[in-house]
């Protein structure tokens, strides 16, 4: 089983939908979570930490649940400026990178 | 607002030939990391670097590795004799690590380097 695993999107969305994007690790003694962005091209930008009781930043909730490994991310009320490729990082020992979601957010 | 630079942008090399890639990581911070991201790829961690020496390394960071805080504020991953694989997108990564709540690593740019 791979470290962290994402759903593989693409994800296709119009202006204004809500989309899920999932993660799974295998690490059950990961202490930390993260949902960072990145940009054709260019580096990775924290999007958000998550944390156990969940969070949440304006159009954006992140969720983990520790018992199934798994850690989702919330996009509401998404925007053309949403489009790029969600990564899902998980630290144990080390931070290791999800392969991303990538998503479109379409007019 | 502080941010972590890496120079240069773009290197061009040719196989066989050492390349530098420099980074300056955010002032106050104590832990630094080299990635790299091959075209296409997912983020690949290659070392991690704190109180001068190195915590971890993957098994991507071999002997012809090397990273090196000269003075206090570069940070540098030297790659020895350079493949065509080594071909990527490095970027460095520092993150404040007094704890927990301080994980979170902050990106350079990254140099993306290109062997011919």
């Amino acid at each position: 089983r791979k470290e962290v695993e994402q759903d593989p999107g693409p994800f296709n969305v119009p202006e204004g939908a809500t989309v899920a994007f999932n993660c799974t690790y295998s690490n059950s003694a990961s202490q930390s979570f993260f949902w960072y962005r990145q940009d054709c091209r260019k580096e990775p930008k924290l999007l958000m930490s998550v944390y156990s009781s969940g969070n949440e930043d304006g159009r954006f909730t992140a969720q983990l649940n520790r018992a199934s490994q798994y850690i989702s991310l919330l996009i509401r009320d998404s925007k053309l400026s949403d489009s790029a490729t969600y990564l899902c990082v998980v630290k144990g020992q080390n931070f290791v990178f999800g392969p991303g979601t990538r998503l479109s957010v379409l007019p | 607002e502080p941010e972590v630079t890496q120079t240069p942008s773009h290197q061009v090399t040719q196989m066989g030939q050492e390349v530098i890639l420099r980074c300056v990581p955010i002032s106050n911070h104590l832990y630094f990391y080299w990635y790299r991201q091959i075209l296409g790829q997912k983020v690949e961690f290659l070392v991690s670097f704190y109180n001068n020496e190195i915590s971890e390394k993957s098994e991507i960071f071999d002997d012809q590795f090397s990273v090196e805080r000269p003075d206090g504020s570069n940070f540098t991953l030297k790659i020895r004799s350079t493949k065509l694989e080594d071909s990527a997108m490095y970027f460095c990564a520092s993150r404040e690590g007094v704890s927990s709540y301080t994980d979170t690593q902050y990106f350079g740019p990254g140099t993306r380097l290109t062997v011919l």
